[in-house]
């Protein structure tokens, strides 16, 4: 299975500063077809996760665009540009190159 | 616009099954998958398998295998995800998904809570 290690664990930030979040895979997530199927979601607390990015770096409908993604390979990044008060919660990575699909640990995003 | 609706709560005994259904609201399956993914109290988010209604192919995760059936009903855009020889390890919010052509869940249901107890 792949595994994906997502760092930090948890992000405390202040409102407006910017934050970031790691996703590194055990192997690549470059599929055969060429694509990368890499995502984040976004988790608020008590609601289902929500699509932001796909394939990497394609932000999902209606979502923010301080909202980022970047990376290829085994290296991925989410970016938060300045941070609202409605980031708060849980983001995940997942890749979906190769069954299983598999998520990151989670890392939490908390208003310092 | 196309929403996921899931079924109640559950409360279920050790050694049982479960039945979880996910219908689509407002649209059909059209050529997507549906895939289930659970979570734990507390915990992170993990994937249990898929399904490609209009195909009726299923891919499961290992750890599940033998134990979890995913089907769907195209007629009524109901997906179904049965668990079988429930442990309490099993208690979590159990979450179906639809996956877009590229392999990101773009629609979520609202969860359904599975209580695993004697």
């Amino acid at each position: 299975d792949i595994v994906m290690t997502q760092t930090p664990l948890s992000s405390p930030v202040t409102l407006g500063q910017p934050a970031s979040i790691s996703c590194r895979s055990s192997q690549s997530l470059v599929h055969s077809d060429g694509n990368t199927y890499l995502s984040w979601l976004q988790q608020r607390p008590g609601q289902p996760p929500r699509l932001l990015i796909y394939k990497i770096s394609n932000r999902f409908s209606g979502v923010p665009d301080r909202f980022s993604g970047s990376g290829a390979g085994t290296d991925f990044t989410l970016k938060i540009s300045r941070v609202e008060a409605e980031d708060v919660g849980v983001y995940y990575c997942m890749q979906a190159t190769q069954f299983p699909w598999t998520f990151g640990q989670g890392t939490k995003v908390e208003i310092k | 616009q196309v929403q996921l609706v899931q079924s109640g709560a559950e409360v279920k005994k050790p050694g049982s099954s479960v039945k979880v259904s996910c219908k689509a609201s407002g649209g059909t399956f059209s050529s997507y998958a549906i895939s289930w993914v659970r979570q734990a109290p507390g915990q992170g988010l993990e994937w249990m398998g898929r399904i490609i209604p209009i195909l009726g192919i299923a891919n499961y995760a290992q750890k599940f295998q033998g134990r979890v059936t995913i089907t769907a009903d195209k007629s009524t855009s109901t997906a179904y995800m049965e668990l079988s020889s429930l442990r309490s390890e099993d208690t979590a919010v159990y979450y179906c998904a639809r996956v877009q052509l590229l392999n990101a869940f773009d629609i979520w249901g609202q969860g359904t809570m599975v209580t695993v107890s004697s």
